[in-house]
């Protein structure tokens, strides 16, 4: 059974960091793109952020690009986002996802809360 | 960036009835190479995760009832829910993924009357 369990959410200052983690099973995560995806409350959902099989490249929306940073351990099978520089507009849950056929997220994790706050 | 309207925002219908959901994108999703629509639809329901419900526009994901059927190309696509029930109250959104960045539509929420 496929899994992803998202952790490292929580509540943060305007301008801090923080690191999300996605810890993954029942499949071979050294295979599968990783995907981010997060919803503010209330809200609709936005991609943040896509990293490739063995971690080459990646890919983010100019909301998140040159502050967010995409990353996988493949020998851990954990996928990372490392937030940076966090804006009270970054409020959201944050799901870890593996995407099938492109970008088509076909499993989704439970998701972690941040919120940026002062 | 591809933008995706969705419409309605809301609908509220009855247990057994039939409802349509819209999805349209700004551009086509259609890829000549393959003639695949690379547009998905998502459920939501409340407080839960976005389950995955149809890929290529009109493949079901695995376990999805066949009560749920997407149909459409190019730039106008559809969710037909059949014989609604009570547990499909939730928000349904629909994505392109044919070109980064991967986008959705704002979502329509079903309601149960």
């Amino acid at each position: 059974e496929v899994q992803l369990v998202e952790s490292g959410g929580g509540l943060v200052q305007p301008g801090s960091p923080l690191k999300l983690s996605c810890a993954a099973s029942g499949f071979t995560f050294s295979s599968n793109w990783l995907n981010w995806i997060r919803q503010a409350p209330g809200k609709g959902l936005e991609w943040v952020a896509s990293i490739n099989p063995d971690g080459s490249s990646t890919y983010y929306p100019d909301t998140v690009k040159g502050r967010f940073v995409v990353s996988k351990d493949n020998a851990k099978n954990t996928g990372y986002l490392q937030m940076n520089n966090l804006r009270s507009e970054d409020t959201a849950m944050y799901y870890c996802a593996r995407s099938r056929y492109h970008n088509w997220f076909a499993y989704w994790g439970q998701g972690t809360l941040v919120t940026v706050s002062s | 960036d591809i933008a995706i309207t969705q419409s309605p925002s809301s609908v509220a219908v009855s247990v057994g009835e039939t409802v349509t959901l819209s999805c349209k994108s700004s551009q086509s999703l259609l890829y000549s190479e393959n003639q695949k629509d690379y547009l998905g639809w998502y459920q939501q329901k409340p407080g839960q995760t976005p389950k995955p419900l149809i890929y290529w526009a009109t493949n079901r994901h695995t376990g999805v009832p066949d009560r749920f059927t997407g149909s459409g190309s190019g730039t106008d696509f559809t969710l037909i829910i059949s014989s609604v029930q009570a547990e499909d109250l939730a928000d349904y959104y629909c994505e392109q993924y044919f070109v980064y960045p991967p986008t959705f539509g704002s979502g329509t929420k079903l309601e149960i009357k």
